[in-house]
């Protein structure tokens, strides 16, 4: 079973704070993936990466950088952070991207920007 | 671009009775069709893939069938039980680069 952590798990900042959510998965999955969830909106794709060093922009990006520092760890950063983003933030890995690559999602962090 | 649309809720059933989610999609590239499912306090977890057209997918006594020509794969389950009380959600992938278009999530409140 695969295994993705997210740490905090709660966080509570305020407007123009600097933010970052962290996330760590075990399986040696190549691909990661950071989401957030909203009420009416569902999950959006922020960014995500094939690997190592390898970023790319997803479907809701502004405000938001992320770097990946090794197979394991992908990070999100919140620089100025705004009461916008305030969201549950689920970060996931999947092996590859066949048809039958599924993605395995963390436990999540909920962020409050006040 | 491409698109899901599913059955908004919340929906609420009692034990033992049908459930039917709604879930369209639009692409003009080859779909891999997923459902997902969220307990409370989780993140999303894979409950099955429909990977071809005309081919049924399931688990846990849910199942869909991806229609190609209707671009739906409707998620049904004939006795729902309050251990599947959850946000379903849909998803779509196209192309090569892994990424999921989901739905806006359906919540289902089973009642006993």
């Amino acid at each position: 079973e695969a295994a993705v952590t997210q740490s905090p798990r709660n966080k509570v900042t305020v407007t123009g704070g600097n933010v970052t959510l962290s996330c760590r998965q075990t399986n040696s999955h190549n691909y990661m993936y950071w989401y957030r969830q909203d009420t009416g909106h569902g999950l959006r794709l922020i960014h995500y990466s094939y690997g190592a060093g390898n970023l790319q922009i997803g479907d809701v990006p502004d405000g938001y950088k992320a770097t990946r520092t090794t197979q394991e760890d992908f990070f999100l950063l919140l620089e100025l952070a705004s009461p916008s983003q305030t969201s549950l933030y689920f970060c996931a890995s999947s092996e590859g991207l066949g048809n039958y690559a599924e993605q395995f999602f963390g436990p999540g962090t909920r962020l409050t920007v006040l | 671009g491409d698109s899901v649309t599913q059955t908004e809720g919340p929906v609420t059933l009692s034990e033992g009775t049908s459930l039917t989610v709604n879930c369209s999609y639009e692409t003009k590239q080859y779909p891999t069709l997923f459902w997902y499912v969220q307990y409370p306090g989780e993140g999303p977890q894979l409950l099955f893939k429909v990977p071809k057209a005309n081919e049924k997918g399931s688990n846990r006594g849910f199942e869909a069938t991806y229609n190609k020509e209707a671009t739906s794969f409707h998620l049904q389950k004939a006795s729902v039980q309050e251990s599947d009380s959850a946000v379903y959600y849909c998803a779509l992938r196209t192309g090569n680069t892994g990424k999921l278009i989901f739905g806006l999530g359906t919540t289902l409140q089973v009642q006993p």
